[in-house]
């Protein structure tokens, strides 16, 4: 079965310094998706991304957070300054944009940790 | 802000035993998918369901959709050691906006 592959499983950096979040979504897939999971809390929605601009984003998406498709297969989430509280488990998705029935695939996540 | 409540958090059964697992909104809900996470992965789509009073069997798993499109449940018959995980419910706003809101989950153990 297809992927969404994520890099790199494990992140860590200092507070104040910029982090890329790197994605590569199922090639055919047109939405492509930011999600967040802090541990021990809910998988919360970020951004979601089609046609080159983001669709919808939650209120957590501030002006610190920035996504690209800088090329034809990677989607990438840049957060500018880090902060303690942005240390969560990120999981980028992506959906071939069919309608409510579609089917929305995972990736395994980069873990972020903000020292 | 739409919330889905899941419940039980926790759930521990035998072998072989049936288990039925909750999740519920007062808010209307498009589409309705449940989720299996196993533990350094993502979240797995099990199902979708997008119509009240929708039924979808899955194997030993039967996923419902409530008559209002508020509240699903997800049964698992004849429970096995494989089946152990955590599963999350998440919703589609019904308003056409394409952002899932999540449950809590529900971190399912079966004992051999």
């Amino acid at each position: 079965e297809p992927e969404v592959t994520q890099t790199p499983s494990h992140q860590v950096t200092q507070m104040g310094q910029e982090v890329i979040l790197r994605c590569v979504p199922i090639s055919n897939h047109l939405y492509f998706y930011w999600y967040r999971q802090i541990l021990g809390q809910k998988v919360e929605f970020l951004v979601s991304f089609y046609n080159n601009e983001i669709s919808e984003k939650s209120e957590i998406f501030d002006d610190q957070f920035s996504v690209e498709r800088p090329d034809g297969s990677n989607f990438t989430l840049k957060i500018r300054s880090t902060k303690l509280e942005d240390s969560a488990m990120y999981f980028c998705a992506s959906s071939e944009g069919t309608g409510r029935n579609e089917k929305l695939f995972f990736g395994s996540g980069t873990q972020l940790s903000v020292l | 802000t739409q919330l889905l409540e899941q419940s039980p958090q926790f759930l521990s059964i035998q072998e072989g035993e049936n288990l039925t697992v909750y999740c519920n909104s007062s808010s209307v809900f498009s589409s309705l998918q449940w989720y299996r996470q196993e533990p350094g992965e993502g979240p797995v789509l099990l199902v979708t369901v997008v119509t009240g009073g929708e039924v979808k069997k899955l194997k030993r798993l039967t996923f419902q959709f409530g008559d209002a499109r508020k509240d699903s449940s997800l049964h698992i018959t004849a429970a096995q050691t494989g089946d152990t995980g955590l599963y999350l419910c998440a919703g589609a706003a019904d308003t056409g906006r394409r952002a899932l809101t999540f449950g809590s989950g529900t971190r399912l153990q079966v004992q051999p």
